[in-house]
């Protein structure tokens, strides 16, 4: 089957790490996405990882691949208030051009 | 450059109406995808247009929807008649036809409330 799953919610303090973990089905996806969606907003696409890469890092976002398990994990450094967003994983099974399959969103919460 | 646009921004219909949603992907994408997302679920695709051509249509739920492209520029995607369970979220997305990683431009949604 196609799933990706996330978790719901996360909830951070201004300055913190989070992290967001994803886990999907599908072992042929070349491509693994991380979209932020502010409120009112289209989804924005964050960051992709190649899917023979274990890491791919930029300014604050880390993410990780593990292949094996199928897990995916996004690492926001020094979480800000402006972060707080619904973050959705997604993958793409087939090649380039298709479809994405996404999880239900991750809404992270940052307090200051 | 201009992202990907909708129009309307929010709709609010009753059942058995019809709407139709429209979407200007981002000038020189020949791929342009409709998804959709009910509340607190996940966002599906619903098809996938290359050009004026429907590549995909497997995500498309019934034939109360149908989805053109003409000139293979903006597209529309209208529901008749519209049921309850259409409430939500649709999205629009457009890509270049290239290899790599397929980055999908996303538009604001349009929000269809049918009651």
């Amino acid at each position: 089957g196609e799933d990706v799953e996330q978790s719901l919610f996360l909830s951070v303090r201004e300055g913190d790490s989070s992290v967001i973990n994803c886990t999907y089905t599908d072992s042929s996806s070349t491509y693994l996405y991380w979209y932020k969606q502010e409120p009112g907003a289209g989804l924005q696409l964050l960051t992709y990882i190649f899917s023979n890469m274990d890491m791919k890092q930029d300014q604050r976002l880390t993410v990780l691949l593990n292949k094996k398990d199928k897990h995916l994990s996004l690492r926001i450094a020094d979480t800000q208030t402006g972060d707080s967003a619904i973050y959705f994983c997604a993958e793409n099974p087939n090649q380039a051009g298709t479809a994405l399959i996404f999880g239900k969103g991750t809404t992270l919460s940052v307090s200051s | 450059e201009a992202g990907v646009t909708q129009f309307p921004s929010h709709s609010v219909i009753e059942k058995g109406q019809t709407v139709t949603l429209r979407c200007d992907p981002i000038s020189g994408h020949d791929n342009l995808y409709w998804y959709r997302r009910v509340m607190g679920k996940e966002i599906k695709f619903l098809l996938h247009f290359v050009k004026e051509s429907k590549q995909d249509e497997s995500g498309m739920p019934n034939n109360r929807f149908l989805a053109e492209r003409t000139g293979g520029t903006y597209s529309t995607l209208k529901v008749q008649p519209a049921e309850l369970e259409d409430s939500g979220v649709y999205f629009c997305a457009s890509s270049p036809l290239s290899g790599g990683p397929n980055e999908q431009f996303f538009g604001p949604g349009t929000r269809l409330t049918v009651l």
